[in-house]
């Protein structure tokens, strides 16, 4: 059975105070790892899609890397308005996406 | 481009009473999940449909949920005999196929009294 593992579960910043969410899974033939977040009372909104060990991505002060065995989502100078539920999920070989219960990032002013 | 669409957006009834909940997918999309979502807990999957497929319908709790997709489009979840415990967010999400991002609705907020 696929499982996520995030942590840690909820994580408090300085503005600008730079640091890294993970996300450790188990899976039977990774076909993608991806990342989301989520604000309060919305659904999740997609941020990347990492497909192999080694791969990189990276959209404005976030940047997501992936090996066999965990994922790191990277938070460089945050924001307060990076403050949301970050989400991973990994899919295997039968298409059912797996998700870990997220981290809650507070950035404070 | 219209999103994913889930209807009504929130819900209250009462227990024992049978609910519809409502998805629209992003038009071409030919997957669609359900997923359920209580307060402080992840994603639990509920079914999976990928086009004409048998759908994968191994997530649901109980005999009293179940979920249908009509002409690869519209999909409703039906809950029976709702129970208090059955109360949380219900979101969809569709995919383009089944190797790419899914996008989700907003989400049904259920809440059974």
């Amino acid at each position: 059975e696929d499982q996520v593992t995030q942590s840690p579960e909820a994580l408090r910043l300085q503005e600008g105070e730079s640091s890294s969410l993970n996300c450790s899974y188990t899976v039977s033939g990774l076909r993608g790892l991806f990342w989301y977040r989520q604000d309060p009372g919305k659904g999740p909104e997609f941020l990347f899609t990492l497909y192999s060990a080694g791969e990189e991505k990276e959209k404005e002060r976030l940047k997501a890397t992936l090996t066999k065995k965990e994922s790191f989502l990277h938070i460089t100078a945050p924001k307060p308005e990076d403050s949301a539920t970050y989400l991973c999920a990994v899919q295997g070989a039968n298409s059912k996406l797996t998700f870990g219960k997220g981290i809650t990032l507070s950035v404070r002013p | 481009g219209a999103g994913v669409s889930q209807s009504p957006s929130n819900k209250v009834t009462e227990k024992g009473k049978d609910v519809e909940l409502r998805c629209d997918p992003i038009s071409g999309h030919t997957a669609l999940y359900w997923y359920r979502q209580s307060l402080g807990q992840g994603l639990e999957f509920l079914i999976y449909f990928q086009g004409n497929s048998a759908p994968d319908k191994s997530g649901l709790p109980s005999d009293r949920f179940s979920a249908e997709r009509t002409g690869g489009s519209v999909s409703t979840l039906t809950i029976q005999r709702t129970q208090q415990e059955d109360s949380a967010v219900y979101l969809c999400a569709s995919r383009e196929t089944r190797n790419t991002e899914a996008f989700f609705g907003q989400g049904t907020r259920l809440t059974v009294v």
